[in-house]
């Protein structure tokens, strides 16, 4: 079955200091991963996706995150958090079995929290 | 700024009202989506329309009917809702050719609470 698993429910940070939040997947054939942020009382925000081609992809606002097919792995990195950055964030992965419509799988979401 | 907008941003309704949660974008995209989010856990997807289509419905029970008058609108019509149908519904689009793009734009959100 697929899946996506954040393994961290939180994770704190100061501000400054380099931030990773972590994902790993499990889907059958190549992966379409996404990162999504979420703020108190909005949606979601696209943040960076992984289709193809180089593993390091950037995203907006500073963020960016890393595929690694052999550890099934897309975590999430900014070298310097803000305390604006702290919210909700979501690692997903297209449904594979989703032919031309976005259907996601995602994770369970990981809080981050910023401190001054 | 989000670009799918969605109305209204909060609505309280009793078990035996009708209502109706509105969403509107002008991406030109052509699939668009409900999803239904409780608080601090992943939206979970309820319906997909494809060029105006209903493409997936995730067995979601009938008292949730959606609508998609034309590609820029998307109605969610809710009937003898349940406490429990009480959290935040987020509409969103994408282009209809998803292998180009992926993304998915969200709206901001209708919060539901049903008494």
């Amino acid at each position: 079955a697929q899946s996506v698993a954040q393994p961290e429910d939180q994770v704190n940070v100061a501000e400054g200091n380099p931030l990773t939040v972590k994902c790993t997947y499990s889907v059958s054939g190549n992966p379409y991963l996404f990162w999504y942020v979420q703020y108190p009382n909005r949606g979601l925000q696209f943040l960076l996706k992984y289709i193809t081609g180089d593993n390091l992809v950037k995203g907006s606002y500073g963020f960016e995150a890393e595929f690694n097919k052999s550890q099934t792995s897309f975590h999430l990195k900014k070298p310097s958090a803000l305390v604006s950055d702290s919210a909700l964030y979501f690692c997903a992965v297209r449904d594979p079995g989703s032919s031309n419509t976005g259907k996601l799988i995602f994770g369970q979401g990981t809080t981050l929290q910023v401190k001054p | 700024d989000t670009e799918v907008t969605q109305t209204p941003k909060h609505l309280v309704m009793g078990m035996t009202n009708k209502k109706s949660l509105k969403c509107e974008q002008h991406m030109g995209h052509r699939a668009m989506y409900w999803y239904k989010q409780k608080a601090k856990k992943p939206p979970e997807l309820m319906f997909v329309y494809s060029y105006e289509k209903l493409s997936i419905n995730e067995s979601v029970p009938s008292r949730f009917s959606p609508e998609c008058p034309n590609s820029s609108l998307l109605n969610l019509h809710l009937h003898a809702l349940q406490p429990e149908d009480s959290a935040l519904y987020l509409c969103a689009s994408s282009q209809g050719s998803w292998v180009y793009t992926g993304e998915l734009f969200f709206g901001e959100g209708s919060r539901l609470t049903v008494l």
